[in-house]
């Protein structure tokens, strides 16, 4: 049972490039979330969507941030016109539907993208 | 809006001793998380906290979690090299995103 796979692991982008990092849930997993964490920082969150769904992107920037989670396929986290500041690892984690027992989260390794 | 606090930020550790990390939240969290990151890694699940004094525990490490003091510690018994990470506590408050606190790192020396 593969868990959460996010790929790629690095990315090294530059100014002003686009970055698409993408997220495959676990199987059974209909939720998806992604966080960003800066050096020596926590993680914070950004978006939580379901199929087809954007349920809460509260953590978004206002520009330049999108995410998807289409009906097939990875979830999408997409960074336009990238800047230095944009770099950090960027984390999915994947959930059962809430009412399931021992509600859990499970996270991918991360992607770390670098803006040169 | 839900806030999550640890302390400390930094503990290290000597071998064999005993050490508490603590993790306080603003406002009701319905479960609280507690991870592990090594360097460069991902987060790793150590525990899942639903009620009011609940405890659980996993070799040296053990976590407790008291809904009306809004506060949940990590315990380590005898620390032992292995145990070298940051350590996450997070909560879930209405809807489904976890709140993280700013970690915890740890370093065990011999």
């Amino acid at each position: 049972n593969a868990g959460v796979m996010q790929n790629p692991r690095h990315l090294v982008r530059r100014r002003g490039q686009e970055a698409r990092l993408r997220c495959s849930p676990m199987k059974g997993h209909s939720h998806v979330y992604w966080y960003r964490q800066l050096p020596e920082e926590g993680l914070k969150f950004m978006v939580y969507l379901q199929k087809e769904n954007i349920i809460d992107e509260s953590g978004m920037p206002k520009e330049r941030f999108s995410a998807e989670f289409p009906k097939e396929g990875p979830s999408i986290l997409r960074i336009q016109q990238v800047v230095r500041g944009d770099s950090a690892a960027y984390f999915c984690a994947s959930s059962p539907p809430s009412r399931t027992p021992n509600y859990g989260y499970t996270f991918g390794s991360g992607t770390r993208l670098t803006v040169v | 809006e839900l806030k999550v606090e640890q302390n400390p930020l930094f503990l290290s550790m000597q071998e064999g001793k005993n050490y508490t990390i603590y993790c306080n939240y603003s406002t009701t969290s319905d479960r609280l998380y507690w991870y592990r990151q090594d360097p460069g890694k991902s987060l790793e699940s150590l525990f899942v906290l639903l009620s009011n004094g609940a405890v659980k525990q996993e070799g040296r490490l053990m976590a407790s979690l008291d809904t009306k003091a809004r506060l949940s510690t990590l315990h380590i018994t005898a620390a032992v090299h292995d145990l070298s990470a940051t350590y996450f506590c997070a909560g879930k408050a209405a809807g489904n995103k976890l709140t993280f606190g700013g970690g915890t790192r740890v370093l065990v020396k011999p």
